[in-house]
């Protein structure tokens, strides 16, 4: 079965600092990468999502993530955080198992971005 | 754009007691799921339903869960005989079909507090 990891629990910033979550996932096979973001009191929105290709993918809002396979890690990346990226930010993983194309979720990293 | 919806926002229920979380999923998607995140747990796939069948279940689904869609509208999830454990918060998705691009889109949740 697949799994997910993500190491920092709680993240703190100033503005303008550089973001980086870790991410990695446990699976023989192919995935699909995604990281979602949880905005206080609102719905999981997708950020950005991996399925091929360049393995440097962008994402809404200047978010980017780029997909290691060999390290089995997709972190994401910021160069300049906002206030307005304080959030919960969960890595999931789509693994082609048949069934339903379930996500799997990490634990989330809970990023607060100070003035 | 279009959203997936939840309702209620918050239910309160006693142990024992038969709750129904409901969902409206987007209008033209054929994939739907059920996630459940106990409060600083990771959020964990419940079911996933196709063609008016479960094509996918976790563990924790069991006997005491149910899922339906009564209509072309909702799609619901209920819950037989509350438990203290079943408190959490209940995310549902959608997407628009099988593709291993498609994106699940979540719905803001429905937290459930069992007493």
């Amino acid at each position: 079965a697949q799994s997910v990891s993500q190491h920092n629990h709680h993240v703190i910033l100033s503005e303008a600092a550089s973001l980086e979550l870790g991410c990695n996932y446990s699976y023989g096979g192919t995935v699909n990468l995604f990281w979602y973001v949880q905005y206080p009191g609102q719905h999981l929105q997708l950020l950005l999502k991996y399925f091929s290709g360049d393995p440097l993918v962008k994402g809404i809002k200047g978010f980017e993530a780029e997909f290691i396979k060999s390290k089995f890690s997709f972190n994401l990346r910021k160069p300049s955080v906002q206030w307005s990226d304080t959030a919960e930010y969960f890595c999931a993983v789509n693994a082609f198992t048949g069934g339903g194309n379930k996500l799997t979720f990490g634990t989330g990293t809970q990023l607060k971005v100070e003035l | 754009e279009p959203e997936v919806t939840q309702t209620p926002s918050h239910q309160v229920t006693q142990m024992g007691q038969e709750v129904i979380l409901r969902c409206v999923p987007i209008s033209n998607h054929l994939y739907f799921y059920w996630y459940r995140q106990i409060l600083g747990q990771k959020v964990e796939f419940l079911v996933s339903f196709y063609n008016n069948e479960i094509s996918e279940k976790s563990e924790i689904f069991d006997d005491q869960f149910s899922v339906e869609r009564p209509d072309g509208s909702n799609f619901t999830l209920k819950i037989r005989s509350t438990k203290l454990e079943d408190s959490a918060m209940y995310f549902c998705a959608s997407r628009i079909s099988g593709g291993v691009t498609d994106t699940q889109y979540f719905g803001p949740g429905t937290r459930l507090t069992v007493l």
